[in-house]
């Protein structure tokens, strides 16, 4: 069955310093990725996704990230983080051309930016 | 436009009580879903609708939890009788297309239940 594992539970960072945070699934046919996050006190937002074609994706707020299906990973990157991206992120991925549209998730990263 | 409302926000109960959460889709919005967030975990799908039909609910525990959305718009989500191990965010989702693996859900604000 389809898994997900986020590697880094809690990352602590400084205002201005660059991010990365690790998704890797399980599964290996075609996939579905998506990011989410969830700032303190609100609802679960979509980031990004990615579905086909370039491998590197954009999203909302300066957020990407790269498909590389020989590493089965979707990692997300900021070049530069500030103190209002403290908030918990989830990495989630849909089997394409299943009958459903389950998001699998994984545990999450809870990031914390100091000013 | 708005987004999907969920009620109540929190809840408090003791097992073996009954406990019903309520969720109002984004207008328009075919699909609705059903997750369950324990702390420290990712959410866990429970139950997809597609209008008012079951797509896939292989992960709810159908001896407690029921779930239903009449006329295709909101749905409830019940548990009788709750366990400790119940406690839990539930987060109700929805998608504008057929519910393939392509569409976005938008999730609402959750409902926190904690059985004691």
């Amino acid at each position: 069955a389809q898994s997900v594992s986020q590697h880094n539970h809690h990352v602590i960072l400084s205002e201005a310093a660059s991010l990365e945070l690790g998704c890797n699934y399980s599964y290996g046919g075609t996939v579905n990725l998506f990011w989410y996050v969830q700032y303190p006190g609100q609802h679960l937002q979509l980031l990004l996704k990615y579905f086909s074609g370039d491998p590197l994706v954009k999203g909302i707020k300066g957020f990407e990230a790269e498909f590389i299906k020989s590493k089965f990973s979707f990692n997300l990157r900021k070049p530069s983080v500030q103190w209002s991206g403290t908030a918990e992120y989830f990495c989630a991925v849909t089997n394409y051309g299943g009958a459903t549209n389950k998001l699998i998730f994984g545990t999450g990263t809870l990031l914390a930016v100091q000013p | 436009e708005a987004g999907v409302a969920q009620s109540p926000r929190y809840k408090i109960i003791e097992k073996r009580q009954s406990v019903a959460f309520w969720c109002n889709p984004i207008s328009g919005h075919a699909t609705l879903y059903w997750y369950q967030q324990i702390l420290g975990q990712g959410p866990k799908l429970l139950i997809q609708f597609q209008n008012n039909g079951v797509v896939d609910d292989s992960q709810l525990p159908k001896d407690r939890f029921s779930a239903e959305r009449l006329k295709g718009v909101d749905s409830t989500l019940k548990i009788q009788p709750a366990k400790l191990e119940d406690s839990a965010v539930y987060l109700c989702a929805s998608s504008s297309l057929a519910g393939g693996p392509t569409d976005t859900q938008y999730f609402g604000p959750g409902t926190r239940l904690t059985v004691l």
